[in-house]
């Protein structure tokens, strides 16, 4: 089917761990973005891309790496996992309207993930 | 900093009767939308709004903008029970490289 996909759903690490999420789009959308929600915070960027190759940092970056080598991938890794990661990622993708489409983010199914 | 906040945080509703959820952003923003969350869901698109003075409906749903007054509204009409949701508005704006801002959510359950 077409649309955004993340992998894992869900995930439990440990302490100190290194972990990527992953997120996939098939609809070649230039931007993506990664939120993570956590109760009392709502959602909060922690990092986006424009296009491949070109990512920046969102209101929550530190502990986390992302890169953008394909269009469609955009991949979240956790360098050293420490339980205040424990939260539910989401990934996002839109396209401007000034390229054709509609400015709106649609968001993937989430990844649980769990820091013991 | 773009920041955006809503309310009322909870609602509980009454089937049949009609309420509205305010979202207030705190500076210039030209877009504005509303996301509905069903628990242990993703966010799914309901409204984008434009332009000054956009209105939108979806059903029951009714979502307005006054850019002046950097308020949003969305209103529900006849609350139903397939209404409980969690609903969040989100500012951006292209200057800020089409970033958004949420908002808290707004916790929606309807009661009979």
């Amino acid at each position: 089917d077409a649309g955004i996909t993340q992998s894992p759903r869900y995930k439990i690490t440990e302490t100190g761990r290194q972990v990527t999420l992953m997120c996939h789009q098939t609809w070649s959308h230039s931007y993506m973005f990664w939120y993570r929600q956590d109760l009392g915070h709502g959602l909060r960027l922690i990092y986006y891309s424009a296009a491949a190759d070109i990512t920046d940092k969102g209101e929550v970056p530190d502990g986390y790496v992302v890169s953008r080598s394909k269009t469609e991938n955009f991949p979240l890794t956790l360098e050293s996992a420490t339980r205040s990661q424990t939260s539910v990622y989401f990934c996002a993708s839109s396209e401007p309207a000034l390229a054709g489409g509609t400015d709106t983010q649609y968001f993937g199914p989430g990844t649980r993930l769990t820091v013991l | 900093e773009l920041k955006v906040e809503q309310n009322p945080l909870f609602l509980s509703m009454q089937e049949g009767k009609n309420y509205t959820i305010y979202c207030n952003y705190s500076t210039t923003s030209d877009r504005l939308y509303w996301y509905r969350q069903d628990p242990g869901k993703s966010l799914e698109s309901l409204f984008v709004l434009l332009s000054n003075g956009a209105v939108k409906q979806e059903g029951r749903l009714m979502a307005s903008l006054d850019t002046k007054a950097r308020l949003s509204t969305l209103h529900i009409t006849a609350a139903v029970h397939d209404l409980s949701a969690t609903y969040f508005c989100a500012a951006g704006h292209p200057s800020n490289d089409y970033k958004l801002s949420f908002g808290a959510g707004t916790t929606v359950t309807v009661r009979a």
